[in-house]
């Protein structure tokens, strides 16, 4: 089966840290993406993570833990621009196919 | 300079029309998607094509039906809409789709349909 879960909405002050968590349940998991979507936009690429460890990108990091089934993306020194949907992606050997979460709404306030 | 490209950004429409999405891409992929995103903000696969070849298709409607005419295109054609084929509809592509190879995906602007 193929199952992505993570927390529907998180809200966070500028400047301040964000940890936004992420559990898959993916056949034949290969790697994990994390994209970035503002409203009305189309979702950009942040990170991927094939192996179990931190990928650090700027004030972006991403984690992943293969035996735990666990990622989390790391936001730094927030800033009111990372108001935006996070999602959290799986992927499959074998295949191209991306199963995305639902998405977290982070909402960054002053 | 736009790597993905769909046309229409906007679709409305009554019930029970056909409908077609179009999407290009410029970056010189062998792989294209589309896929669709609820009101719920979920977005789901519906196709992929590799080198216009189908590889992927979910548990798509027979109403929906993807065309590409070479590597660089991929349409969706859409027969007899109902209210609930309202959504936005996401073109993305990939380099080569090859098992283990990091292959980012690159998002169009979508196409948001609302069918009346």
């Amino acid at each position: 089966g193929q199952n992505i879960d993570q927390p529907t909405e998180m809200t966070a002050t500028e400047g301040a840290i964000v940890q936004i968590n992420c559990t898959y349940q993916t056949s034949g998991f290969n790697g994990l993406f994390w994209y970035q979507q503002h409203a009305g936009e189309a979702p950009t690429f942040l990170s991927y993570n094939v192996l179990d460890g931190l990928e650090e990108k700027g004030r972006f990091s991403s984690f992943l833990s293969r035996s735990k089934g666990y990622s989390y993306l790391l936001l730094k020194e927030l800033q009111m621009k990372d108001s935006a949907s996070y999602l959290c992606a799986g992927s499959s050997r074998g295949t191209d196919k991306l199963i995305f979460g639902t998405g977290t709404r982070l909402q960054v306030f002053p | 300079d736009t790597a993905v490209s769909q046309t229409p950004k906007y679709l409305v429409t009554q019930m029970g029309n056909d409908k077609s999405i179009k999407c290009e891409q410029n970056l010189g992929h062998d792989t294209m998607y589309w896929y669709k995103q609820d009101s719920k903000k979920f977005l789901k696969i519906m196709f992929s094509y590799n080198n216009k070849e189908l590889i992927i298709n979910e548990t798509v409607p027979n109403r929906f039906s993807p065309k590409s005419p070479d590597k660089a295109h991929l349409n969706l054609h859409i027969n007899s809409l109902e209210l609930g084929d309202s959504a936005v509809y996401f073109c993305a592509s990939s380099q080569a789709g090859t098992s283990g190879v990091y292959n980012e995906q690159f998002f169009g602007p979508g196409t948001r349909l609302t069918v009346l």
